[in-house]
Formats: structure tokens, C-alpha cells, sequence
């Protein structure tokens, strides 16, 4: 079993939408969790920190639901720069600091 | 404030030939950790060095690959005798390892070819 699992997508939207990604972690021990972003296979840039109790970031929203082992991201009023990859990132308590897990990502177009 | 440098930014290798493919941390990092995307993968963790030090190098294949992070320059992914399926972007990242930072600053990686 993979360590993190994502809906590949596509997920294709029109300018305005709300979209929400999910993504299931394997290791229970798991104690860190983050959104990366990527475009056209350049490199990841963090999109965000996920938190317990859940946290927004402008358009952003993450959520942890440790007892379901389950991350959600949700996008409002999307853009089409919001176009890309969206990686799903956890660590496990004790792994190397560092060492993270991602997921094959999903998938997002934006349409005007 | 320059980010994480990697170079060169596309390798093309013969099979059997090496590739080296080099990094250098952001500014005040100190960690280096090295991962591998191969076509429509994750990306997958190789390598985390410090200076001098490999710290955790349990996602590095058995044989052919190697890594380091010398005391002056950047640090160096070695791959010998290169396969086909060797074909990946590389990626590097460092991070302040401050205590509870997790978070990595990625390069814009190494894409390697092997013909």
C-alpha cells in the first residue's frame, strides 16, 4: 500500500469554482502535512501547512482528519492560475526530518 | 537571496556513461536532501545529507548511485553507468532544519535522459 493516495484527475473547472481534493496517508504515526504545489514538472513549492484543528489560507482551506487518515484541500473562487498539480506531503514521527512521503497528486485546469 | 541552485538543468546520458548532478543549498542551509520523480510518479526520497555527513540515504538504490555534500562546494547526486530507467527528474532540497521545520525549499531540478 502506498504510503499517501490521491485522485490523479484530471479535475477540470470553470473560473469561479469550488473544487476540493482529497488525499488518504497510510502511516498512523504520521505527525506532519503539507499541500505542495507543481507545475508542468518544475519543482514543488509548499502551499500549505495542514494543522489539526483545520486552517485557511486566503482562497485555501486544509483539512486533517487523523482518525480517517484523511487531508482534504479546497479551492473557492478558482483562478486560472490555480492551474496546476496539487501534491498531497506527510512525514512520520521519527522519519528523518525532511523525509516526506508525496502523493502522485491531482490534477487541476482552471477554464476561463 | 538566491534559492536552491541545481545544475545543469537537462543531462542526457548514453547508457553506461555517469551523470553528475549538482546542488547547492539556499543561503544558511545546511541540509541537503535529494528526490527522484520518475514519469508520472511522486516524487520519491533518495538522500538527506549534511555537511560531510549522509544522514539517512535508505531511499538511494543499492548500486550505482551515490551522494555527497562536501565541506566546500555544493553538494553531488553520482549516478554510474547510467540504464534507461534512470530517466527522472532530479530534485534537491534544503531546508534550515530549525527545530520543527519540516518544510523544504526545492530546486528546479535535473531532468536526466538516458538514450
Amino acid at each position: 500500500r502506498k504510503e499517501v493516495e490521491q485522485d490523479p484527475g484530471p479535475f477540470n473547472v470553470p473560473e469561479g469554482a469550488t473544487v476540493a481534493f482529497n488525499c488518504t496517508y497510510s502511516n498512523s504515526a504520521s505527525q506532519s502535512f503539507f499541500w505542495y504545489r507543481q507545475d508542468c514538472r518544475k519543482e514543488p513549492k509548499l502551499l500549505m501547512s495542514v494543522y489539526s484543528s483545520g486552517n485557511e489560507d486566503g482562497r485555501f482551506t486544509a483539512q486533517l482528519n487523523r482518525a480517517s487518515q484523511y487531508i482534504s484541500l479546497l479551492i473557492r473562487d478558482s483562478k486560472l492560475s490555480d492551474s496546476a498539480t496539487y501534491l498531497c506531503v506527510v512525514n512520520g514521527r521519527g522519519s528523518t526530518l525532511g523525509r516526506l512521503y508525496f502523493g502522485r497528486g491531482t490534477q487541476l485546469t482552471v477554464w476561463p | 537571496n538566491a534559492g536552491v541552485m541545481q545544475n545543469p538543468r537537462h543531462l542526457v546520458r548514453r547508457r553506461g556513461q555517469e551523470a553528475r548532478l549538482r546542488c547547492s543549498p539556499m543561503k544558511g542551509h545546511s541540509h541537503v536532501y535529494w528526490y527522484r520523480q520518475l514519469p508520472e510518479e511522486g516524487l520519491k526520497f533518495m538522500v538527506y545529507l549534511q555537511k560531510e555527513n549522509i544522514i539517512d540515504e535508505s531511499g538511494m538504490p543499492k548500486e550505482r548511485f551515490s551522494a555527497e555534500f562536501p565541506k566546500e562546494g555544493p553538494s553531488i547526486l553520482r549516478i554510474q553507468q547510467v540504464v534507461r530507467g534512470d530517466s527522472a527528474a532530479y530534485f534537491c532540497a534544503s531546508s534550515p532544519q530549525t527545530e520543527g521545520s519540516e518544510k523544504l525549499f526545492f530546486g528546479s531540478g535535473t531532468q536526466l535522459s538516458v538514450l
